[in-house]
């Protein structure tokens, strides 16, 4: 089946960058999604990317999408404390509403 | 308010009884989804409904069952719960023509 994978843990700087990283097998996924789960809470979207792009970027947000290489990635500027969650990435196929979840990144920012 | 709310947020049960997980949204989203959350695995999906008559398996449903009684209501049942089944457990919305999904807080269940 479908695969998305993550690396587990990543422990940044405050004020310095982070980047997580996420890659997917499913060729024809249309959405890939950023989700950010803060302890004790469910998930909330933080941001998407259709497939048709290479870029996104939301304020402090910057999404790498390389298709070739299926491989997404997450970029915090500025990373805070407050920045310190889970990250999953998830793939949708067309025609699906189901994503595949990723293993989750947890961020660690130290003060 | 919470526009999607898990009962219970914590259950503690043994081996072999039968339990009921719950989530209700305020959304009027047509769709809703159960997944459960293990650590190093993500989020699996157990079952899912896009609308009060239809019910669909996701990747993990041996051993789980669902119930749509209504569009804001989507509960999980365990007939005969087992140790494995222990993990963190999410309720998930969607609404029609929109791929986001919204997250319940989640119910957090160990059996014993």
């Amino acid at each position: 089946g479908e695969d998305v994978e993550q690396s587990l843990f990543l422990s940044v700087r405050e004020g310095d960058s982070s980047v997580i990283n996420c890659t997917y097998t499913d060729s024809s996924s249309t959405y890939l999604y950023w989700y950010k789960q803060e302890p004790g809470a469910g998930l909330q979207l933080l941001t998407y990317i259709f497939s048709n792009m290479d870029m996104k970027q939301d304020q402090r947000l910057t999404v790498l999408l390389n298709k070739k290489d299926k491989h997404l990635s997450l970029r915090i500027a500025d990373t805070q404390t407050g920045d310190s969650a889970i990250y999953f990435c998830a793939d949708q196929s067309p025609g699906t509403y189901k994503y595949i979840f990723g293993t989750g990144t947890r961020l660690k920012v130290l003060a | 308010d919470a526009d999607v709310t898990q009962t219970p947020r914590n259950r503690i049960t043994k081996t072999g009884k039968r339990i009921m997980l719950e989530c209700s949204q305020t959304k009027g989203h047509d769709r809703m989804y159960w997944y459960r959350q293990d650590p190093g695995l993500g989020l699996r999906l157990i079952y899912y409904s896009f609308d009060v008559k239809d019910i669909n398996k996701g990747e993990i449903s041996d051993g789980y069952s669902v119930s749509r009684q209504a569009q804001a209501k989507f509960s999980l049942s365990l007939e005969s719960a087992i140790p494995n089944q222990t993990a963190l457990y999410f309720c998930a919305t969607s609404d029609l023509g929109n791929n986001e999904q919204f997250f319940g807080p989640g119910t957090r269940l160990t059996v014993l």
